[in-house]
């Protein structure tokens, strides 16, 4: 299986705040990777796939790069509404697999 | 727009089999090149794929659960199912449908349903 590791676990940021999280993956996954943002009692929600490919309808603000191994999802002036739990995932190979989450909290 | 809806007992006895239904609206289950899977969530913890269908009928399973998993779809129903056998406190958790397409993430998901097991 493909471990997915993300870093910080917990991040706390203020409203204007960027933000970058980083997610890495234990073998290379080419650019196979997906970002979602989950809100409490909530659907996680797709934001980004293939890496760096936004998807429509997603604030600007939301960015994503890398390839191989090493990935970073980047918030470019945090909002009121972005204080959530972020999750990277791999659809490589299968098994798919998820990174443990990161909570962005207000500072 | 697509939508996914799970449904199914919110309450399962240890040893005993998860039955959950994903129903698909605003579009057909058979159209298109997509896989329609299914992801649990612990409570208070991180996501975890179990496995998927296609629309050809290959299905897919996390090896961790696959001696316990069926996946199977209805097309004539618009439905997918996800069957989990033997179950244990283990196996509480949020499960969500979604749908995902080749080279792409999951997207839509259903709203989720909560999975209490009991002894």
């Amino acid at each position: 299986d493909i471990q997915m590791t993300q870093s910080p676990s917990t991040l706390s940021a203020s409203v204007g705040d960027r933000v970058t999280i980083t997610c890495r993956a234990s073998q290379s996954i080419s650019s196979w990777l997906a970002w979602y943002q989950q809100k409490p009692g909530k659907a996680p929600k797709l934001l980004i796939q293939k890496a760096s490919n936004l998807k429509s309808g997603v604030p600007s603000t939301f960015s994503g790069s890398g390839s191989g191994t090493e990935f970073t999802l980047t918030i470019s002036s945090l909002q009121p509404d972005d204080f959530a739990t972020y999750y990277c995932q791999q659809y490589d190979s299968d098994p798919l697999t998820f990174g443990g989450g990161t909570k962005v909290e207000i500072k | 727009q697509l939508q996914l809806q799970e449904s199914g007992p919110g309450l399962v006895k240890s040893s005993e089999t998860l039955s959950l239904t994903c129903t698909v609206s605003g579009g057909s289950i058979s159209s298109g090149s997509y896989h329609w899977g299914w992801i649990r969530q612990p409570p208070g913890k991180g996501l975890a794929w179990i496995g998927a269908i296609s629309n050809s009928g290959n299905t897919y399973y996390s090896p961790s659960l696959k001696s316990r998993v069926t996946i199977s779809v209805d097309t004539s129903k618009n439905q997918f199912s996800l069957k989990l056998r033997s179950v244990t406190a283990a196996d509480a958790a949020v499960y969500y449908c979604a749908r995902r397409q080749y080279g792409d993430g999951f997207d839509p998901w259903g709203q989720g349903t909560l999975v209490t097991v009991s002894s």
